[in-house]
C-alpha cells in the first residue's frame, strides 16, 4: 500500500523561528510530484509548496522550502521566520496511482508568540 | 482566476436523508476529485472525475455517488445518511486527468453533519 509517514503529530515554534516538519513516503514512480498543505482553522486546505522529483534542487516558496531526499523517500517541509499566521495543520501528501493524492496525517503547528 | 468554489459551506441532516454537494473547479481545469475528511480517518479520497466519467474510485459504499457536467462542475450525492458521514468534504480540481505530475488545488470544504 501507498503510505505517507508524518511521525510528529504536533510541533511548536517561536515565533521568527525556524521549524522543520517531516514527511516520508513510499512510491514507485520514478517522475511525480510531492506537496505539502496547510489548513489553518478556517479549513480551506491550500497548497504550500510543491517538488518535482525529477529536479535535483529543492523548492523554494518565501520563506517555505523543502528538503527532498529522492533515495530516501523522504520530504521534509522547513519554515523560516515563523509568524502567528502559520499556525496550522500541515498534510505531506503525493499522488498514489489510482488515488489522486495520498496523505499523511498531518502535523499540527503552533506559533508561540 | 477564482478559486474552487463548493456550496454548501454547512449542512445539517438527519439519518436516512440524502444530500447533495456542489462543487465549482477552477476555469479551465477538467478534472475534479472528492475527499472526505474525519478526525479518525483523517482525509480519504472518494471520486474523481474527468470528462464527465467517473475515473477512479475509493473505497466507499455504493451510498456515496456522483457526476460531473459538461462545464466540469461536479456534484457528489450521499443516500440514506449515517451518523459517520458527518465530516468535511473537500473538492480538488487538476488541469487534467489525476497523476503522478498533477496538481490539486482543493475549494473550502463543505461540513456536513448527521443528526
Amino acid at each position: 500500500a501507498q503510505t505517507v509517514t508524518q511521525s510528529q503529530p504536533e510541533m511548536s515554534v517561536q515565533e521568527a523561528e525556524t521549524v522543520t516538519l517531516s514527511c516520508t513516503y513510499d512510491t514507485s514512480e520514478s517522475d511525480y510530484y510531492l506537496f505539502w498543505y496547510k489548513q489553518p482553522p478556517s479549513r480551506q486546505m491550500i497548497l504550500v509548496i510543491r517538488q518535482e522529483a525529477y529536479k535535483q534542487q529543492n523548492a523554494t516558496e518565501n520563506r517555505f522550502s523543502v528538503n527532498f531526499q529522492k533515495a530516501a523517500k523522504s520530504f521534509s517541509l522547513k519554515i523560516s521566520d515563523s509568524q502567528l499566521g502559520d499556525a496550522a495543520m500541515y498534510f505531506c501528501a503525493y499522488p498514489g496511482g489510482n488515488t489522486p493524492l495520498v496523505f499523511g496525517k498531518g502535523t499540527r503547528l503552533s506559533v508561540i508568540a | 482566476k477564482a478559486g474552487v468554489t463548493q456550496t454548501p459551506r454547512y449542512l445539517i441532516k438527519t439519518r436516512g436523508q440524502q444530500v447533495t454537494l456542489s462543487c465549482s473547479p477552477i476555469s479551465g481545469h477538467r478534472s475534479v476529485s472528492w475527499y472526505q475528511q474525519t478526525p479518525g480517518q483523517g482525509l480519504q479520497f472518494l471520486f474523481e472525475y474527468f470528462s464527465e466519467t467517473q475515473r477512479n474510485k475509493g473505497n466507499f459504499p455504493g451510498r456515496f455517488s456522483g457526476r460531473q457536467f459538461s462545464n466540469s462542475r461536479s456534484e457528489m450525492n450521499v443516500s440514506t445518511l449515517e451518523l459517520g458521514d458527518s465530516a468535511l468534504y473537500l473538492c480538488a480540481s487538476s488541469l487534467a486527468l489525476a497523476g503522478p505530475q498533477e496538481t490539486q488545488y482543493f475549494g473550502p470544504g463543505t461540513r456536513l453533519l448527521v443528526l
